[in-house]
């Protein structure tokens, strides 16, 4: 089985300051992980993904994750938020042996205030 | 080149009627996936299909709720006898392919569902 956890609803932080919204997941085999996007009453926009390589991974607007083997987390980062980033955040992980079928964290909500 | 269209965008149904939301993947796409999320929720993963077949329906409620993809046309999620737990936000994603899980789903918009 495979799962991911998002340990924190909500995450708030000041305009200009960096961000993170954490992510651990479970998965058997090689993981291949997502972060998504939600905006008020409008559907998933994909932000960036992991499928090997670098773990460091740059996505859309200024986002960027880190992939962490050792400690199952893929971790969503920007230096410097921007009050427009306040959205509902989903991590999302995928085995290689289950293809297809993702599984989603519960979501974050990223507040960033001005 | 059009994303994921989903319609209707909003669905009143009262309970006991039956309810059909429609997906039309991107352009190019061949596999469709289909997700609940219930207010205050994440995203649950109901059934994930290619044309004319249902790769993995694990996460489908056993009665009531249907899903196709044929090979002409869009992808219907058929959700009988509605009852108010079925109130919910209904996304439908595409892909390019679903081997290997390289690819990134694409979301639509999302139908809104309210039985009353």
């Amino acid at each position: 089985a495979q799962s991911v956890a998002q340990p924190e609803d909500q995450v708030n932080v000041a305009e200009g300051n960096p961000l993170t919204v954490k992510c651990t997941y479970s998965v058997s085999g090689n993981p291949y992980l997502f972060w998504y996007v939600q905006y008020p009453n409008r559907g998933l926009q994909f932000l960036l993904k992991y499928i090997t390589g670098d773990n460091l991974v740059k996505g859309s607007y200024g986002f960027e994750a880190e992939f962490n083997k050792s400690q199952t987390s893929f971790h969503l980062k920007k230096p410097s938020a921007l009050v427009s980033d306040s959205a509902l955040y989903f991590c999302a992980v995928r085995s290689g042996t289950n293809a297809g079928k993702s599984t989603f964290g519960d979501g974050t909500t990223l507040t960033v205030k001005p | 080149n059009a994303g994921v269209m989903q319609n209707p965008r909003h669905l009143v149904r009262r309970r006991g009627q039956e309810a059909r939301l429609r997906c039309s993947p991107m352009k190019g796409h061949s596999h469709v996936y289909w997700y609940r999320q219930l207010p205050e929720e994440g995203l649950k993963f109901m059934v994930y299909l290619q044309k004319e077949n249902i790769i993995d329906e694990s996460g489908m409620p056993k009665e009531r709720f249907s899903a196709e993809f044929p090979k002409e046309g869009p992808s219907i999620l058929r959700i009988q006898q509605v009852v108010r737990g079925d109130s919910a936000a209904y996304f439908c994603a595409s892909s390019l392919t679903a081997e290997r899980g390289v690819y990134e789903q694409y979301f639509g918009p999302g139908t809104r569902l309210t039985v009353t």
